[in-house]
């Protein structure tokens, strides 16, 4: 049961460039999330879904997109990076949504010079 | 707005000391808070979560609505409870989890 996979591990994008953040759960979640874990700040929400077909904006959604077009993935779309968008990032996804046990993925670190 | 508040970035503690992480949110509702933690080069995961009332590694948390808080609990701290801790507050019906901004914790030998 490989849970939560996100891909790459690790990426370096140029200022303007854009990129796609994957992520797929094998736990049949209805409830995905992408957050972003910069140093001192802690999790901040970008967008999650409650379904195929929905999705919403979190508190941080400026600079993204994302779509939820099966249970299982929840890509997160990066149109024009910036060096503020340099972070980590992690993809969850839970049962019931966020009264439940959230699983996470290893992350994504990403570097925008 | 729901909000949670860990006043301690860093936290160093002795060996066989006890430990505290602190926790306070803000919610207006019946909310419901975790500990999360996620050891070096490891995905972050649940630690326990209040309505379970379940001692994991030995930490436990306690649920006080009077003071909106949920501190994390350990009575003799292990090395191998270095890590960064994040309470986070959760309820049915909202789909947002929200997070506090996490405490590293560093267990002194």
């Amino acid at each position: 049961n490989a849970g939560v996979t996100q891909t790459p591990k690790f990426r370096i994008l140029k200022i303007g460039q854009s990129m796609t953040l994957q992520c797929a759960q094998d736990m049949n979640h209805n409830y995905m999330y992408w957050y972003r874990q910069d140093p001192g700040m802690g999790l901040k929400l970008i967008y999650y879904s409650v379904g195929a077909g929905i999705t919403d904006k979190g508190e941080v959604p400026n600079g993204y997109n994302v779509s939820r077009s099966t249970t299982e993935d929840f890509p997160l779309r990066l149109e024009l990076a910036a060096p503020s968008q340099t972070s980590v990032y992690f993809c969850a996804s839970s049962e019931r949504g966020a009264n439940t046990e959230a699983f996470f993925g290893q992350g994504t670190r990403l570097t925008v010079v | 707005a729901q909000r949670v508040t860990q006043p301690e970035k860093l936290l160093s503690v002795f060996k066989g000391a006890p430990v505290e992480l602190k926790c306070n949110y803000s919610y207006s509702g019946s909310p419901e808070l975790f500990w999360y933690v996620q050891y070096s080069r490891q995905r972050l995961q649940l630690l326990l979560r209040h309505i379970s009332r379940e001692s994991i590694k030995g930490f436990t948390a306690d649920l006080n609505k009077g003071e909106t808080s949920f501190h994390l609990k350990k009575p003799f701290a292990q090395e191998e409870d270095s890590a960064m801790y994040y309470c986070a507050l959760g309820n049915f019906g909202n789909e947002k989890l929200t997070f506090g901004t996490g405490t590293r914790l560093t267990i002194i030998p």
